[in-house]
């Protein structure tokens, strides 16, 4: 199972970002997204599709609908700069996107 | 607060082991109905996950890499540990530790990380 991410994305800051993740019936599945800094921890920002943890600002949400699931960044800030990750589960196994670079211009 | 550090050589010849540990302060691996994984990044490519060892000790590893891998768990250390055999140069990656959520619905998720860790195969 394969999910496909865009290697980039660009945003003003203070306008809204969005991250998409695409796989074959993606919408039956469960989508988490992660955040992931140079040389730090990557962080869990969104789980079962929309769900926030604990410490997640309410600017991040997700949507899982289709083919497609969607990473979205209201009011991107400087800070969220990172590579972000969707991530899967499929047939007990675990399946990752290739990651899309977020750049704050 | 709980918190993940993984440890282990940064060096390893082609066709040795790798062996790397990953230690839980503030938390126990055999308690909590977690799942105490592996995933690596080698240089410019994706994330890719490597296993993990169920806080009963049972274990699930990646299909690609299953005939090298043991995970395991030392539940007196809080304690779990990644064993690669006859690694070559394309195990050179970062190597993170995590711990996994299952919420029996169909949703497997990471909800903590390990700062991780680079390990270079090279003679």
């Amino acid at each position: 199972y394969e999910l496909t991410q865009p290697p980039s994305v660009s945003v003003s800051p203070g306008q809204t970002a969005s991250i998409t993740c695409s796989g074959d019936k993606l919408g039956d599945k469960y989508v988490s997204w992660y955040q992931h800094k140079s040389g730090q921890a990557p962080v869990l920002v969104i789980y079962q599709d929309t769900k926030r943890p604990s410490g997640i600002p309410e600017r991040f949400s997700g949507s899982n609908s289709g083919n497609t699931a969607t990473l979205t960044i209201s009011g991107t800030q400087a800070l969220n700069e990172a590579d972000y990750y969707c991530q899967t589960w499929d047939r007990g196994t675990v399946v990752f996107g290739g990651g899309t670079k977020l750049t704050v211009l | 607060q709980v918190q993940l550090q993984e440890s282990g050589p940064g060096l390893v010849k082609p066709s040795e082991t790798l062996s790397l540990t990953c230690t839980v302060s503030g938390g126990s691996v055999s308690t909590g109905s977690y799942y105490w994984s592996w995933i690596r990044q080698p240089p410019g490519k994706d994330l890719d996950w490597i296993g993990y060892v169920y806080y009963t000790g049972v274990t699930n590893y990646s299909p690609p890499l299953r005939s090298r891998i043991t995970i395991s768990r030392d539940t007196s250390n809080s304690q779990f540990s990644l064993k690669l055999t006859s690694v070559t140069a394309a195990d050179t990656a970062v190597y993170y530790c995590a711990r996994a959520i299952y919420d029996g619905s169909g949703c497997f998720y990471f909800d903590l990380w390990g700062q991780g860790t680079l390990v270079t195969v090279s003679s």
